[in-house]
């Protein structure tokens, strides 16, 4: 069966700090994937998603970036992060199918 | 006008009430539709997902959707206090277009 796991679970940055958080999938291949943010109040906002190793698209222009060295791992960083960057991470993937399977999500809190 | 309208409640229910979820949309080119499940500080779960109009049961949860209504509910029956969370509508073109539109999601409590 195919698990998603992200980490840290939780992180406190302060302001300007960099930020690198880590998804990873096991046990499906070449799956899409998919980096969203979950503010209070304001829903799920796609960031990212790469059908591919080195292919990334951007939803929403920020100080973020999304990179996927290898074919099961998505990665979500940023130089120096602001205030507004604080929310839950949610890392996703689909298959074959259409349906997205989330992970556990990244708490970040940026001071 | 949002693509995805959900009412974000908070609905609360006592144990055993029928519950019910909706959620409007205003593009007609979705085709898939989803109901994800998301307990307080935990990454959203799969319950349904249906393909263009109609009902879909799964135990004591039902998916309907109503294109012609742009229009799609999301049935409990014999609430639980285990289903307990934010309910999240989503949906999606297809035809190669893999990117979900989410509500912003109704908080459910169900009171023992």
């Amino acid at each position: 069966s195919q698990t998603i796991h992200q980490w840290p679970a939780t992180l406190v940055q302060p302001v300007g700090s960099p930020l690198s958080l880590e998804c990873t999938v096991e046990g499906t291949s070449n799956p899409n994937l998919y980096w969203y943010r979950q503010a209070a109040g304001r829903g799920l906002q796609l960031l990212f998603y790469s059908v591919g190793i080195g292919q990334i698209s951007s939803e929403v222009p920020q100080n973020l970036s999304a990179s996927r060295p290898q074919d099961r791992q998505f990665i979500l960083s940023s130089k120096k992060l602001l205030l507004s960057d604080s929310g839950f991470y949610l890392c996703a993937w689909s298959g074959t199918s259409f349906t997205q399977f989330f992970g556990p999500g990244t708490r970040l809190t940026v001071l | 006008q949002k693509e995805v309208e959900q009412d974000p409640g908070p609905l609360s229910v006592p144990e055993g009430a029928i519950v019910s979820l909706n959620c409007t949309y205003s593009n007609s080119a979705f085709q898939y539709f989803m109901w994800y499940r998301q307990y307080s500080r935990k990454g959203p779960e799969l319950l349904m997902y249906t393909y263009s109009s109609g009902n879909k049961e799964d135990g004591r949860f039902t998916a309907q959707v109503d294109k012609s209504s742009k229009y799609i509910s999301l049935f409990i029956r014999d609430s639980q206090p285990s289903d307990s969370a934010t309910y999240l509508c989503a949906m999606m073109k297809g035809g190669g277009s893999e990117k979900l539109v989410f509500g912003k999601g109704t908080k459910l409590t169900v009171n023992p």
